[in-house]
């Protein structure tokens, strides 16, 4: 069974940035054929993608956080990584990290999610 | 305002049958396939359909997807009171994002 655990920093100062990683057990992300990504929901609000990568592939970001975000992978653990920079306050949301099985992007659905980690930007 | 349009609410009592809808555009339900999230209170969403009308191994087939056109729905037969939830559409967009509706909140009668 394929798990997701997402993990950092609750706290971030404005102007910031914010760090997390997803650590996937039960499937390496280099031999698996799907894409890995990130998603967050601000307190009392809806969904919002951030993006999403398939290892040896293509890394998709939306477009409304491209310049301020960076996803990447740590083979040696198996896990991959957020950098969101110059945060405000806005940015406060629960992070999922999420498995996507498709090679394709567009095959747009995510069947195995972490637990979710509130980060909070706030001095 | 989310690319993807859902009602803020919808409601049933328990055995109705109830749907929610999904309304995009050309460039992304109308081109792309439709996946629904079930997401209980402080917990994550959980896939409940995909490729439009495809559940995934363990979600029950009172849950059910259409698509037509610019847009989608989601049933739900045989109501029970942990349908309670908020529910959420998603799809590509051609515009190379990916998106979501804004929620719809269920509540059970």
């Amino acid at each position: 069974q394929l798990q997701l655990q997402a993990s950092g920093p609750g706290l971030v100062n404005p102007s910031g940035t914010l760090s997390l990683t997803c650590t996937v057990a039960g499937v390496s992300i280099t031999n698996s054929n799907q894409y890995w990504g990130w998603i967050r929901q601000p307190p009392g609000k809806g969904l919002e993608w951030i993006g999403s990568f398939y290892y040896g592939g293509s890394t998709w970001y939306n477009p409304s956080l491209k310049s301020r975000v960076t996803i990447s992978v740590d083979t040696s653990e198996n896990q991959f990584s957020l950098k969101l920079n110059s945060v405000t306050a806005t940015d406060t949301a629960v992070y999922y990290c999420a498995s996507q099985p498709s090679t394709t992007i567009v095959k747009f659905h995510f069947d195995f999610w972490g637990q979710g980690a509130l980060v909070t930007v706030s001095s | 305002q989310s690319v993807l349009i859902q009602p803020p609410s919808a409601s049933g009592t328990p055995g109705q049958r109830v749907t929610i809808s999904c309304s995009g555009s050309s460039s992304n339900i109308e081109a792309y396939s439709v996946s629904w999230y079930q997401q209980l209170p402080r917990t994550a969403p959980k896939l409940l359909i995909y490729g439009n009308n495809q559940r995934p191994s363990g979600v029950p087939d009172r849950f059910s997807g259409s698509k037509s056109g610019t847009s989608a729905s989601l049933a739900i037969s045989g109501l029970q009171s942990e349908d309670e939830a908020d529910y959420y559409c998603a799809a590509w967009d051609g515009s190379l994002i990916g998106v979501f509706g804004g929620g719809t909140k269920l509540t059970v009668l």
